[in-house]
């Protein structure tokens, strides 16, 4: 009965350095979305993956993020060159396919840049 | 774009009364309209969802009412307990992508 993972659930990283964010969808779930949150604000879109396909990348800053949902493994959201600003919790959702299906999230992964 | 507004920001109860939250939305094309709750520390968790064809849904001591035609929502929490403490977010979709007001976070007071 595993739901959505994320690993690692806490991250530091200096300034300059890359982030590396894993999501596994809970089991059967074939849509991956990925949320963040700053500090007191609700969660903000950032993008929406199918196996092999980014479907809608539109909340992603145009440099230094991206995002992957390989065949095999789990989805990726890496930052590069993290700056300050970056230091927020990122979530993972999952459905199991067709649009407005109900996201299941998961623990997130807090990312503190220094 | 979609936008949610969310209303209060902080809520504090007894033990066993009411807590009414409240959000608006912008878009008249959203159609889903879920409520999560999330703890410290922890990923926001689904609580209870509506879609635009119902104006009203109940689950146990949660409640979630729509009005369409004034682009309102509200969440209610009856005989609240410790346990309800959190914070509570609304959200908005007229696809997959969920927009979510800023949060409320509710105190039940023993």
């Amino acid at each position: 009965n595993a739901g959505v993972m994320q690993n690692p659930r806490h991250l530091v990283r200096r300034r300059g350095q890359e982030a590396r964010l894993r999501c596994s969808p809970m089991k059967g779930h074939s849509h991956v979305y990925w949320y963040r949150q700053l500090p007191e604000e609700g969660l903000k879109f950032m993008v929406y993956l199918q196996k092999e396909n980014i479907i809608d990348e539109s909340g992603m800053p145009k440099e230094r993020f991206s995002a992957e949902f390989p065949k095999e493994g789990p989805s990726i959201l890496r930052i590069q060159q993290v700056v300050r600003g970056d230091s927020a919790a990122y979530f993972c959702a999952s459905s199991p396919g067709r649009q407005q299906e109900t996201q299941y999230f998961g623990p997130g992964t807090r990312l503190l840049v220094l | 774009g979609e936008n949610v507004e969310q209303h209060p920001s902080t809520l504090s109860v007894q033990e066993g009364d009411s807590a009414v939250i409240k959000c608006t939305y912008s878009d008249s094309a959203s159609n889903y309209f879920p409520w999560y709750k999330q703890e410290l520390g922890k990923g926001p968790q689904l609580i209870i969802d509506i879609r635009s064809n119902v104006g009203e849904k109940k689950d146990q001591r949660i409640a979630v009412t729509l009005n369409k035609t004034a682009k309102h929502f509200s969440l209610h929490i009856t005989e609240t307990q410790p346990e309800d403490s959190a914070v509570y977010f609304c959200a908005a979709s007229s696809n997959y992508k969920l927009t979510f007001g800023k949060g409320t976070l509710l105190t039940v007071n023993p």
